[in-house]
């Protein structure tokens, strides 16, 4: 059965730094997403990682997929206060289309 | 992308009522799903739901509790049966399109008195 951990669960950090929340899963998962969510809202997708050394970004994010280590990793880079919200990883277990959702870590970026 | 509505928003309800939750998409999808996420949690399959068969429930959900139906390709509903506070959390269902990702709709925050 497919587990998604995510590390840290909370995150303080400045505006301008730079820093990587982790997903680890525990079984082969045939994709792995990164969604955000913030206060009150739903879910928006960020990126879909299909395959072993898939790297993506989009703005200050960027999102891995070491398939080996089964690690996914999405790095903030020169964080902003926009970023505040609730990161979740989600793997989907071989042959199938349900998503199991890592823990969440929500970020805080400070002025 | 898909544009996903759900009905109602949000509600308040008492103990040992049902509610049921309307879910619109503005496309055509095979697959629908119906997503729990509790208060400060993250989220959990209820179950999936193909047009044309019954639902498919994950451990933990039952069709007596959470009755759901699909009698087309762009809706759904999920009915929160015999509620207790502990079903307090917000529901949302997702589809997965062509794109190969799931869009989630708003959500309904369900409030158990």
């Amino acid at each position: 059965e497919l587990k998604v951990e995510q590390n840290p669960l909370f995150l303080s950090m400045q505006e301008g730094k730079n820093y990587t929340i982790y997903c680890n899963y525990s079984t082969t998962s045939d994709r792995l997403y990164w969604y955000r969510q913030d206060p009150g809202k739903s879910l928006e997708s960020l990126f879909v990682l299909l395959s072993n050394g898939a790297v993506k970004q989009e703005g200050r994010l960027m999102a891995s997929l070491d398939t080996k280590a089964r690690l996914s990793t999405l790095h903030i880079t020169a964080a902003v206060h926009d970023l505040s919200a609730t990161y979740f990883c989600a793997g989907a277990p071989a042959g199938t289309y349900k998503y199991i959702f890592g823990t969440g870590t929500r970020l805080k970026v400070l002025a | 992308s898909a544009v996903i509505s759900q009905k109602p928003s949000r509600d308040i309800c008492q103990r040992g009522t049902s509610l049921t939750i309307q879910c619109q998409v503005d496309s055509q999808v095979t697959m629908m799903f119906w997503y729990r996420q509790q208060p400060g949690q993250s989220l959990t399959l209820i179950a999936t739901a193909n047009q044309g068969s019954e639902a498919t429930y994950e451990s933990g959900f039952v069709i007596d509790k959470f009755p759901i139906s699909r009698p087309n390709l762009t809706f759904s509903t999920l009915t929160v049966s015999n509620m207790s506070p502990e079903d307090s959390s917000i529901y949302l269902c997702s589809v997965e399109t062509s794109r190969d990702t799931q869009y989630f709709g708003p959500g309904t925050r369900l409030t158990v008195l």
